[in-house]
């Protein structure tokens, strides 16, 4: 159990719709990140939140959005869903700010997210 | 942007035989991660290199991390079934972006 918590574990959805994803940080940890996995495209960085703030953009579709919250707690809103949307969503904290160098990510279980 | 390539991309082992499992860089790399997930599930962190020549072990998988710090090697010793699953890189894109790049990773089957 790396720490991280992610929920829903599981979510069945209509093309058009939108879904939230929630994912809570490892204790002390100050950095949120998303990344999207499917077959084709592999593990793919999404977004990094630090402290509440933006820090590091990725591949993110215009249609998504992420915030962290005052608690560190970070959704990542997913809109005007398509089929190609269906993949795992993983969320991974660390300590501080950086991706590397000194740092080290803890992966949550992920959602995994189908779009009908 | 940085790529990683890793090779091979499946290998299925006999229970007890050795294996390497290799991950290239495009470009230097700063920090280079390996992590195992199972399938379907979330990545479990095995260990991080960053100085070049840099070695790490953990019960019977080592890393290294070449002196030109370009590639990185994962080798796991007498294999187990414990040890199937997928084996992912990541690396660390330099710059004021700091974020992590995976390759597409490996799939290790371990037949007993």
């Amino acid at each position: 159990d790396s720490g991280v918590t992610q929920t829903p574990k599981h979510l069945i959805t209509a093309t058009g719709q939108r879904v939230t994803l929630r994912c809570s940080p490892r204790s002390g940890d100050l950095s949120v990140y998303w990344y999207q996995q499917s077959l084709d495209q592999g593990l793919q960085f999404l977004i990094q939140y630090y402290n509440g703030e933006e820090r590091a953009k990725g591949n993110i579709l215009e249609r998504f959005s992420a915030q962290q919250f005052p608690d560190l707690h970070s959704e990542l809103n997913l809109s005007s869903l398509e089929l190609g949307d269906s993949a795992l969503y993983f969320c991974a904290s660390s300590v501080g700010a950086l991706a590397g160098g000194t740092d080290t990510q803890y992966f949550g279980p992920g959602t995994r997210l189908t779009v009908l | 942007s940085q790529e990683l390539e890793q090779s091979p991309q499946s290998l299925i082992v006999q229970e007890g035989k050795n294996l390497t499992i290799n991950c290239t860089s495009s470009k230097t790399l700063y920090g280079l991660y390996w992590y195992k997930q199972k399938y379907g599930e979330g990545l479990i962190f095995l260990m991080m290199l960053q100085k070049g020549g840099e070695e790490k072990s953990h019960e019977k998988i080592t890393a290294k991390l070449d002196e030109k710090k370009q590639q990185s090697s994962l080798h796991i010793t007498a294999s187990q079934p414990s040890h199937a699953g997928i084996y992912l890189c990541g690396a660390v894109s330099g710059g004021s972006n700091y974020k992590l790049t995976f390759g597409k990773g490996t799939l290790l089957t371990v037949n007993p």
